[in-house]
């Protein structure tokens, strides 16, 4: 199946510091999101990109599908930045929502 | 528009045991989707229902089944409960207009199992 990787996997911040996330992934795609998991558990939609560039606030993303890659930026870090941040991508191969998710990249804002 | 709402949030059984989850999801979406959580494996997908059939299955053994019903709520069930069934357990639902979309995942239900 699909593999999705995810660099790097621990990203330590001062407020205000600006940074970014990569997600890889093996295959085409045809669904692509970007999500935080707040310290509940909930996984809290930031964008659903699966080629292009979306900007909302501080957070930006770009993927470029024709080589299988994205980014996640995040500008002006704050401290409710902190985090796990995953990619999911649905391959083009299979029919439906059925997404994979990488390993995660955990995000500690310091003030 | 209310969000995709589990019950329940948390839950301790026994091993050999067998429990019920379930899931609402955002009013109008179609697609329900279920995915295990945990520290050693990652997020890892069961299975999706879209318009009360199963679309979709993960690697998961046959004790993990689902269903979904006509207004589109969805359970999941796990029999014969083992310790390494201990995870976070998440829905998520989509309006699913063309194959994919955007998936919004409920809060979860947290099952310890002992």
């Amino acid at each position: 199946g699909i593999q999705v990787e995810q660099s790097p996997p621990d990203l330590i911040l001062q407020e205000g510091a600006n940074s970014t996330l990569r997600c890889n992934f093996s295959d085409s795609v045809n669904n692509l999101q970007w999500f935080h998991q707040n310290p509940w558990g909930q996984l809290i939609n930031l964008f659903y990109i699966p080629s292009g560039t979306k900007q909302n606030g501080r957070l930006s993303a770009t993927t470029v599908a024709t080589e299988r890659y994205s980014l996640l930026y995040i500008s002006s870090s704050q401290t409710t930045d902190s985090g796990v941040y995953f990619c999911a991508v649905a391959s083009i191969k299979a029919a439906g929502n059925k997404l994979t998710f990488g390993g995660g990249t955990r995000v500690l804002v310091k003030p | 528009k209310a969000g995709v709402t589990q019950t329940p949030r948390y839950l301790i059984k026994t091993r050999g045991q067998q429990v019920t989850l379930s899931c609402s999801p955002i009013s109008g979406h179609r697609s329900v989707s279920w995915y295990q959580q945990t520290p050693g494996q990652g997020l890892q997908f069961l299975f999706e229902y879209f318009s009360e059939t199963q679309r979709n299955k993960g690697n998961f053994p046959g004790r993990f089944s689902g269903r979904q019903f006509s207004n589109s709520r969805s359970e999941m069930n796990v029999s014969t409960l083992e310790l390494g069934d201990s995870a976070l357990y998440l829905c998520a639902s989509g309006l699913s207009r063309e194959d994919t979309d955007t998936q919004y995942f409920g809060p979860g239900t947290r099952l310890t199992v002992l």
